[in-house]
């Protein structure tokens, strides 16, 4: 059974700071895995996806690792803004048509 | 483009009764997935519609049920409510089914059981 965890359950970083976000997962055999931002009270936002096949993903700010063999992902985002402040989950799936299996999240706190 | 739309975002329920959620996906998007979230447990699958047909189920009794109907349009129901259905109930779709595209999430349903 896939099992996801995120560490640290809670981060508070400076504006500015440059941080990394960690996931990791148990069934190295994913198909694809996904960071998600949820903000309070909210639905969630897909940031970004990695095919199985990929190492890495980039938006704008944010930068997503993936390293199957060791079952990790890592999210970098660069220069935080406080408007960065949300929930970060990962979500792994093991095939193409089985459901995501989410991590509890990490909370961002970023100080202005 | 409209997103994903999730009817009623609040409600209140006593134990005992029963509640329908609804959602209306993303024009075009076949997929439609619930989860639960709670403070506890997180997020968690619920089950999956693909043109019509439950295609995935979670681990959830069987007091929780959903179908899809041909407009892709998805309800779920809840009977028989207990103080521990209090929870976010999301709503997720994708346009080709499964978890190979983006999935796209509505705001959610907030479920509350006194």
């Amino acid at each position: 059974k896939q099992e996801v965890t995120q560490i640290p359950a809670a981060l508070s970083v400076p504006e500015g700071e440059n941080l990394v976000l960690n996931c990791s997962f148990t069934d190295s055999a994913i198909y694809n895995l996904q960071w998600f931002r949820q903000d309070p009270g909210k639905g969630l936002t897909s940031l970004l996806l990695i095919q199985s096949s990929q190492r890495e993903q980039t938006s704008g700010r944010l930068n997503a690792s993936l390293d199957k063999s060791s079952g990790r992902s890592t999210l970098y985002i660069a220069a935080s803004q406080p408007g960065d402040s949300a929930t970060y989950l990962c979500a792994v799936s093991n095939s193409g048509n089985t459901p995501l299996v989410f991590g509890k999240g990490t909370r961002l706190s970023v100080i202005a | 483009k409209a997103g994903v739309t999730q009817t009623p975002r609040y409600l209140i329920k006593t134990r005992g009764q029963q509640v329908t959620l609804s959602c209306s996906p993303i024009s075009g998007h076949r997929s439609v997935s619930w989860y639960q979230q709670t403070p506890g447990q997180g997020l968690q699958f619920l089950f999956e519609y693909f043109s019509e047909t439950q295609r995935n189920k979670g681990n959830f009794p069987g007091r929780f049920s959903g179908r899809q109907f041909s407009n892709s349009r998805s309800e779920m129901n809840v009977s028989t409510l207990e103080l521990g259905d209090s929870a976010l109930y999301l709503c997720a779709s994708s346009p080709g089914g499964g978890s190979g595209n983006t999935i796209y999430f509505g705001e959610g349903s907030w479920l509350t059981v006194v």
